[in-house]
């Protein structure tokens, strides 16, 4: 089956710095990606839509140049939380919909748990 | 406004009861899929829906997707311990582009 990489699966980060999330299509294209925000015991929340080649669309809210979004293939997304403070601290998600499977191909990375300390 | 409202948000319950989890909007869906998430890891797909009125069966699990593709339901039979987990409904309204967005969820916890 689909198979969507992500790395690292836990990150600690001193506030300040900046942080990269790797999503990794590993079997198929992707030219669309998300990304979400999830908190203990809730939903996850949708943050950025990632376009191969093209900006990525954000949701209301959400600071496009505190969470910087790359996708610069059609297996790779990499979102970026610059300057980040404890209040950034969550678990990030991303997922990857299959070029070939557009209204029902979407596979889940593993999650990332970022603190910041 | 929660475009999917998902229904109960909390479930605790028995080992050997049943239970039905809902999943409801006022959007047209192409497709309906459900999930379940376990701490600290992404979702993982139980099913897809995408013909309304459509039913599919997992094992214990049946899940259901409304005639006007508006609304699905998740019910398990005989539930077990096993079987506790975050139940994640999600879609992707016609007009959006394929934008998924997830209801919710719904904490289940079944005891022995």
């Amino acid at each position: 089956g689909a198979v969507v990489s992500q790395h690292p699966s836990r990150v600690i980060c001193k506030s300040g710095t900046s942080v990269k999330i790797e999503c990794r299509s590993l079997d198929f294209q992707a030219t669309t990606m998300f990304w979400y925000r999830q908190f203990p015991k809730q939903s996850l929340m949708l943050m950025a839509t990632s376009n191969e080649g093209s900006k990525a669309t954000y949701e209301q809210g959400v600071e496009k140049d505190k969470f910087l979004i790359n996708h610069a293939s059609l297996t790779l997304s990499t979102l970026t939380v610059t300057s980040a403070h404890p209040e950034d601290s969550s678990f990030y998600i991303c997922s990857a919909r299959d070029d070939r499977k557009t209204n029902y191909g979407y596979t889940f990375g593993s999650g990332t748990r970022l603190t910041v300390v | 406004t929660q475009l999917l409202e998902q229904s109960p948000q909390f479930l605790s319950i028995q080992e050997g009861e049943n239970l039905t989890v809902y999943c409801n909007s006022s959007s047209v869906f192409s497709s309906l899929q459900w999930y379940r998430q376990e701490p600290g890891e992404g979702p993982v797909l139980l099913v897809t829906v995408v013909t309304g009125g459509e039913v599919k069966k997992l094992k214990r699990l049946t899940f259901q997707f409304g005639d006007a593709r508006k609304d699905s339901s998740l019910h398990i039979t005989a539930a077990q311990p096993g079987d506790t987990g975050l139940y994640l409904c999600a879609g992707a309204p016609v007009t959006s582009y394929g934008k998924l967005t997830f209801g919710q969820g719904t904490i289940l916890t079944v005891h022995p």
